[in-house]
């Protein structure tokens, strides 16, 4: 199916294990995000990559790792997962960045750190 | 840095009843703005976007918006509010100018009451 799509949906792990959320895009976009949500923060920016090799950090980057080392594809790492990263994860796309281009969202990961 | 902020983080309304989110932005120049919503355990979703062509924006499912630059303010409003529109709404901002990705607020919750 076309679209964005995030796995696992759900996933609970242990406190200092390393966990990856994955995030596939089909549309080509240039342009992919990760934002957490949190309740009474709403969503924050913890990385985003303009291109394939192309990543920079956004509001809230520590603790994660990223990588694009092919367009579709923009896999989150926590290294070692702490109890403060419970959260729902969510990845986004876009074609650009400039001129109001909209994101486009996945479903979300939810991750409880135990 | 851009940056909006939601009043309230929860609005309840009648069904029937004017549904009215609030969003003011802070920045030197006039930016894009755009609402999305996000249905439970679901992605987020664009309900409609300001991009300088038109100050009052319709969206889908009967939402629109009004950019009042005076005011700096992206005010979401639905005339009748109805059971399917309860859902979190998100207000967001991008720069005019520069490759910078969405920066969102915290988000209203939207409570329908019949």
């Amino acid at each position: 199916d076309a679209g964005i799509t995030q796995s696992p949906r759900y996933k609970i792990t242990e406190t200092g294990r390393q966990v990856t959320l994955m995030c596939h895009q089909t549309w080509s976009h240039s342009y992919m995000f990760w934002y957490r949500q949190d309740l009474g923060h709403g969503l924050r920016l913890i990385y985003y990559s303009a291109a394939a090799d192309i990543t920079d950090k956004g509001e809230v980057p520590d603790g994660y790792v990223v990588s694009r080392s092919k367009t579709e594809n923009f896999p989150l790492t926590l290294e070692s997962a702490t109890r403060s990263q419970t959260s729902v994860y969510f990845c986004a796309s876009s074609l650009i960045i400039l001129g109001g281009t909209e994101a486009f969202f996945g479903q979300g990961t939810r991750l409880t750190v135990v | 840095a851009q940056s909006v902020t939601q009043l309230g983080s929860h609005v309840s309304v009648s069904e029937g009843a004017l549904v009215l989110l609030r969003c003011n932005y802070s920045s030197s120049v006039p930016p894009y703005l755009f609402w999305y919503v996000q249905y439970p355990n679901q992605g987020l979703q664009l309900l409609l976007k300001y991009t300088s062509a038109a100050t009052l924006v319709k969206g889908i499912n009967g939402f629109e918006a009004e950019f009042k630059k005076s005011e700096t303010s992206f005010h979401l409003t639905k005339p009748s509010a109805h059971m399917s529109d309860a859902a979190e709404y998100f207000c967001a901002v991008s720069a005019a100018s520069g490759n910078t990705p969405l920066v969102f607020g915290k988000g209203t919750r939207l409570s329908v009451i019949a």
